[in-house]
């Protein structure tokens, strides 16, 4: 298995623009995690599906961001519009309960 | 919030010698798990502790657990530079599925 997949690797926008970044799980996980990393703020859990479904969004920072889980194979998480505070490494990872496993990462920049 | 916060913020040891990281939760937990952050890349699962378990072992890695002080620590034997990483505790929180993440360890292992 690859491993989670995610894309872009790296972006690089301009505030207001709509940036949508994608996440590939490992093929039969239940769950699916998306994490904002910055130096001030650490880790942060923004949201989180079991089978497909919405579980717990409330650290989504704000109504501009907005995740979805079509199906088992396929994750976005949406900022629109972007805002330079934006600026951080999205992680998507998938799991069972007992462990996460991540991606590489979005390194997301908004000028 | 974080759940999680690690002591010390940095450490820098020499090749060989044994490295203790420590972490702090606030609430009462289900699992607490250690996770490595290699520069750039996403985070690797180490380690999971239940909260009925007081010490686990993985090859050079050991943690323990203390639910009285909620407390855990991570010890690394006999180090070596590719150990250099940032380590995470994460911990459930005792109300669902998610983990929240501390702010990190980063440990330098000097050849």
């Amino acid at each position: 298995d690859a491993g989670v997949i995610q894309s872009p690797r790296h972006e690089v926008t301009e505030m207001g623009q709509e940036v949508t970044l994608r996440c590939k799980p490992i093929s039969g996980h239940d769950y699916l995690f998306w994490y904002r990393q910055t130096m001030m703020r650490g880790l942060e859990l923004l949201i989180y599906f079991n089978n497909n479904v919405p579980i717990d969004d409330s650290g989504m920072p704000e109504d501009r961001f907005s995740a979805k889980m079509p199906n088992a194979s396929f994750s976005t998480l949406k900022i629109q519009p972007s805002e330079p505070r934006d600026s951080a490494v999205y992680f998507c990872a998938s799991g069972l309960l007992d462990e996460q496993f991540f991606g590489p990462g979005t390194r997301l920049t908004v000028l | 919030s974080q759940q999680g916060e690690e002591d010390p913020q940095a450490l820098s040891i020499q090749e060989g010698e044994n490295a203790t990281m420590n972490c702090s939760y606030k609430t009462s937990i289900n699992n607490l798990q250690w996770y490595r952050q290699n520069s750039g890349r996403g985070l690797v699962h180490l380690i999971l502790i239940r909260s009925n378990e007081r010490e686990k072992h993985s090859g050079r890695l050991r943690v323990t657990l203390d639910t009285s002080k909620k407390s855990s620590s991570l010890l690394i034997t006999a180090s070596r530079a590719a150990d250099t990483a940032s380590y995470f505790c994460a911990t459930d929180a005792n109300t669902g599925n998610q983990f929240y993440f501390g702010t990190g360890t980063s440990l330098t292992v000097i050849p």
